[in-house]
């Protein structure tokens, strides 16, 4: 079945570390995503990316980092310097359109980080 | 640029309907529909471009009306599973023009369906 993966469902780190969020798709999807998710504030764009090697700031990227060094692959790092780590995250992708209809993006199942 | 839903909750009995506000301060796109059920992942419901066509999925539709900046979700004789957190996701005029394609999403509608 195709569709997106997030692993683990559940995360718990202390504070200072680094973690890294997996985000794996099968879908064929050359644009992949990261949202971060805090109650009471919606959905909010830490990182995209629309082809392989390439990726761009959402509106927080700070205290975040990716890489896309595959197509099915977007991993997520989050770094001792974001303050506040503590959210559920939500990676999605979608195909990129060529200047036509804007495509749908698919949500994997979240991974909920908590920093003790 | 985040665009404004309103209201932020509502409760209705079954078969109530219901209606929720996305409105932007930028020229918009597109407007994406999404429900998420607590805890899970926003399931698609719908896309709007611009040229103001009416979708419909069901018993949920959807207008856009790109002079106002706005769409709307219409939720008739609504079920118990209608449940959820609606968000629109809406895309700018400006950033698909410079070749972007993300999505800034409102901060959700919290629908509640009574029996």
């Amino acid at each position: 079945d195709g569709g997106i993966t997030q692993s683990p469902k559940y995360l718990f780190r202390k504070e200072g570390q680094n973690v890294t969020l997996s985000c794996e798709q099968n879908l064929n999807h050359d644009a992949m995503y990261w949202y971060r998710q805090d109650p009471g504030q919606g959905l909010r764009l830490i990182y995209y990316s629309q082809i392989v090697n390439d990726f761009q700031k959402g509106d927080i990227a700070e205290g975040y980092s990716v890489s896309r060094e595959k197509k099915e692959s977007f991993p997520l790092t989050v770094t001792s310097a974001q303050k506040n780590p503590t959210a559920f995250y939500l990676c999605a992708s979608s195909y990129r359109t060529s200047g036509g209809s804007t495509d749908t993006q698919y949500f994997g199942p979240g991974t909920r980080l908590t920093v003790l | 640029q985040q665009p404004v839903q309103s209201p932020q909750a509502v409760i209705l009995r079954e078969g109530e309907d219901a209606v929720i506000n996305c409105s932007s301060s930028k020229a918009l796109y597109s407007v994406h529909w999404y429900r998420q059920k607590h805890g899970e992942a926003p399931v698609f419901l719908m896309i709007l471009l611009k040229g103001g066509e009416q979708k419909g999925h069901e018993k949920i539709s959807a207008s856009f009306n790109e002079k106002k900046q706005q769409s709307s979700l219409y939720l008739t004789a609504s079920q118990l599973s209608y449940s959820g957190t609606y968000f629109c996701g809406t895309e700018m005029s400006e950033l698909r023009e410079g070749g972007s394609e993300k999505l800034v999403f409102g901060k959700g509608t919290k629908l509640t369906v009574n029996p």
